[in-house]
């Protein structure tokens, strides 16, 4: 299966600051087939980004997704307060579909 | 309103059964794929099971396969997931999730519900 390995594991920033996610594949991620989804806790997890780079539907563009082939990247270019959650990469391109382990941005 | 609402969830002995439901609304059922995703406490997120629009395509995760069936009635608009021979690393959250799409591969995940707690403890 592949692999999906998240860094940071935590992130601690302020509101305003830029905030960089990385996911890496252990294989290529065939056609940026590349998720990220927004968790926070006692809510249903929410799409951010889908083909690696596709803002869903009502996302700020404050969101940006880049990356290719095993490395993909989540921006967020100046944390508002409720951007503050559980971030997952998730590939949907070979099954098992996987996630990554996620990254927790935190409030410093 | 566009939603998922799982139902279903407990506590439950090692060995023992549970269905796991989800309820749709607010979209054409039909149209999609559905999945079911686990978290467990302390671990990263699991795709358990997916079955595409019209369930011609099934498929599970190898932890589950064997033990876990996924179904779906359209005209219910109803997800479901019989879970048999439960085991404590069953123990998760259990997330009902919509497909981007009408087939099982291929697509993101677009609707995600709050989810169902299933703990397995004697």
């Amino acid at each position: 299966e592949n692999v999906l390995t998240q860094s940071p594991g935590t992130l601690s920033l302020s509101p305003g600051e830029r905030a960089t996610l990385s996911c890496r594949a252990s294989q290529s991620v065939s056609h940026n087939y590349l998720a990220w989804y927004q968790h926070k806790p006692g809510q249903a997890p929410r799409l951010i980004m889908y083909g690696a780079s596709n803002r869903a539907t009502g996302i700020s563009d404050r969101f940006s997704g880049s990356g290719s082939g095993t490395d993909f990247t989540l921006t967020i270019s100046r944390l508002d307060p409720e951007d503050f959650a559980v971030y997952y990469c998730h590939q949907y391109s070979s099954s098992p579909f996987t996630f990554g382990g996620g990254t927790k941005v935190e409030i410093k | 309103e566009v939603q998922l609402v799982e139902s279903g969830g407990g506590l439950v002995q090692p060995g023992r059964s549970l269905r796991l439901s989800c309820a749709a609304s607010g979209f054409t059922f039909d149209d999609y794929a559905m999945h079911w995703v686990r978290h467990a406490p302390g671990k990263g997120l699991e795709w358990v099971s997916g079955i595409s629009w019209n369930s011609g395509s099934i498929d599970y995760a190898d932890s589950v396969k064997g033990r876990f069936t996924i179904s779906r009635d359209n005209a219910k608009k109803s997800l479901y997931l019989q879970m048999n021979s439960l085991r404590t690393e069953d123990m998760a959250f259990y997330y009902c999730v919509k497909g981007a799409g009408a087939t099982r591969t291929l697509w993101h995940f677009d609707l995600w519900g709050r989810g169902t707690l299933v703990t397995v403890s004697s």
